[in-house]
């Protein structure tokens, strides 16, 4: 079946301008993540949506990051007035919790660049 | 803190067994992961290990724990080309969020 898919692949913003990046989970996944790797690092946590549950933000970076899942679906990462610093690929992951090993299938990435 | 901690980089021969280790911070942590992430691809899922188990077998893959040192190992036997790739390690957290370390390059040279 289809597994996750995020867009647009590549993304090149000037810096100050808002950006948008949306994630398709798979279909049923009652799980969504973000994640953000900067160059040379690992991935680093952003963002859990749960079922109807208030969501985790607790590594969003800062409020110009936000996200809405929207239907219990889609995902959407919102990033205000972007600075190079947000330069990254952002990841976004869902899972099926109640699946056995609770493994988070990941999309191929958004990658942005941030002049 | 919340860092888990890989070598960044590891250069084996074709036929020649791989060994990355990661070290984790939470000694409560369920599960343990490997990902494997090839050039322009996203993250696949190799292996995982229950934190109940001290190894685990997977054709040519051994996960191997220590929850003591809290230290994890992926041994890949009979290393091809094909497994030149980065290798991260996570723990699961509470609220099954992962934390990932920062990756391990595995260059395989023919």
């Amino acid at each position: 079946g289809a597994g996750v898919s995020q867009s647009p692949s590549n993304k090149v913003t000037e810096k100050g301008k808002d950006v948008e990046l949306r994630c398709d989970p798979i279909s049923g996944h009652t799980a969504l993540y973000w994640y953000r790797q900067s160059l040379g690092q690992g991935l680093e946590f952003l963002i859990y949506f749960q079922g109807n549950s208030a969501p985790d933000k607790s590594g969003l970076p800062s409020d110009r990051f936000s996200a809405e899942r929207t239907g219990g679906s889609v995902s959407t990462l919102t990033i205000q007035r972007t600075q190079q610093e947000d330069s990254a690929v952002y990841l976004c992951a869902s899972t099926d919790l109640g699946g056995v090993d609770n493994e988070q299938f990941f999309g191929p990435g958004t990658r942005l660049t941030v002049l | 803190g919340e860092d888990v901690e890989q070598s960044l980089f590891l250069s084996v021969r074709e036929g020649d067994s791989s060994v990355i280790n990661c070290t984790y911070t939470d000694s409560s942590s369920t599960y343990l992961y490997w990902y494997k992430q090839e050039p322009g691809a996203g993250l696949q899922l190799l292996t995982y290990i229950f934190s109940n188990m001290d190894m685990k077998q997977d054709q040519r893959l051994t996960v191997l724990l220590n929850k003591k040192d809290k230290h994890l190992s992926l041994r890949i036997a009979d290393t091809q080309t094909g497994d030149s790739a980065i290798y991260f390690c996570a723990e699961r957290k509470y609220g099954n969020k992962l934390v990932f370390g920062a990756g391990t390059i595995l260059r395989v040279k023919s």
